[in-house]
């Protein structure tokens, strides 16, 4: 009964590939998050989803793109992905309104050979 | 540009010590300032969270303590156990949701 899952875990690939993480939720949240977390564990939001429009959208290039099916999934793809690319992505929820917690996953680790 | 800046970025202290950790920011409209706790291998998780309305809050051996004039917000983690070792992450928020994190310390407690 994992509240916030991510798939795959690990995600090793060659420079120039689009790949896909996907993260579910089964809280009945109705905002979804993608976060980056470097080689120095340095936290920054990436985008934020709210049934299903867009409400945050960081300056991430534009290789990064959210998809969101529905409230309870939130896709990230990336295309043409670079070495820098390299880093724990994690995928977050919460209810909507201000100081409503957010609850993470378990991160999908993403290494570009 | 960094929102909210967090240290030391790195702490060693005895079981049964006190942990302390410091944040500050600069942009007054934030009003929900979290405090989460990350283990090797795992998300971060939500450990406490505080209203810039209040000035002190306890939850077991976790304290906030924040100070809205200078900015500024704390940890204390008393009686520091092994289990407490981690990262933590002081983060801060608007009204919707955007969160911005510190860059952690990572806190080792030894036995």
């Amino acid at each position: 009964d994992t509240a916030v899952s991510q798939t795959p875990k690990y995600l090793v690939t060659q420079m120039g590939n689009d790949k896909s993480i996907k993260c579910e939720q089964n809280l009945g949240h109705d905002t979804m998050y993608w976060y980056k977390q470097d080689s120095k564990k340095f936290l920054k939001i990436m985008f934020s989803y709210n049934n299903k429009e867009l409400i945050i959208n960081e300056t991430v290039p534009n290789r990064f793109s959210p998809k969101s099916p529905d409230k309870a999934h939130l896709n990230l793809h990336i295309n043409s992905l670079e070495l820098g690319d390299s880093a724990v992505y994690f995928c977050a929820s919460s209810l909507l309104g201000g100081n409503q917690p957010q609850h993470f996953g378990d991160g999908t680790r993403l290494s570009i050979l | 540009q960094q929102q909210v800046k967090q240290s030391p970025q790195s702490l060693i202290v005895q079981k049964g010590g006190i942990s302390i950790i410091n944040c500050a920011y600069e942009n007054t409209a934030f009003d929900y300032f979290p405090w989460y706790q990350q283990f090797p291998g795992k998300g971060p998780a939500l450990l406490i969270a505080i209203r810039p309305d209040v000035s002190e809050k306890k939850e077991g051996r976790f304290t906030i303590s924040f100070n809205k004039s200078a900015k500024q917000f704390s940890l204390h983690i008393m009686d520091s156990q092994p289990g407490d070792s981690a990262t933590y992450f002081c983060a801060a928020s608007y009204n919707n949701n955007d969160m911005r994190f510190g860059a952690g310390t990572r806190l080792t407690v030894k036995p």
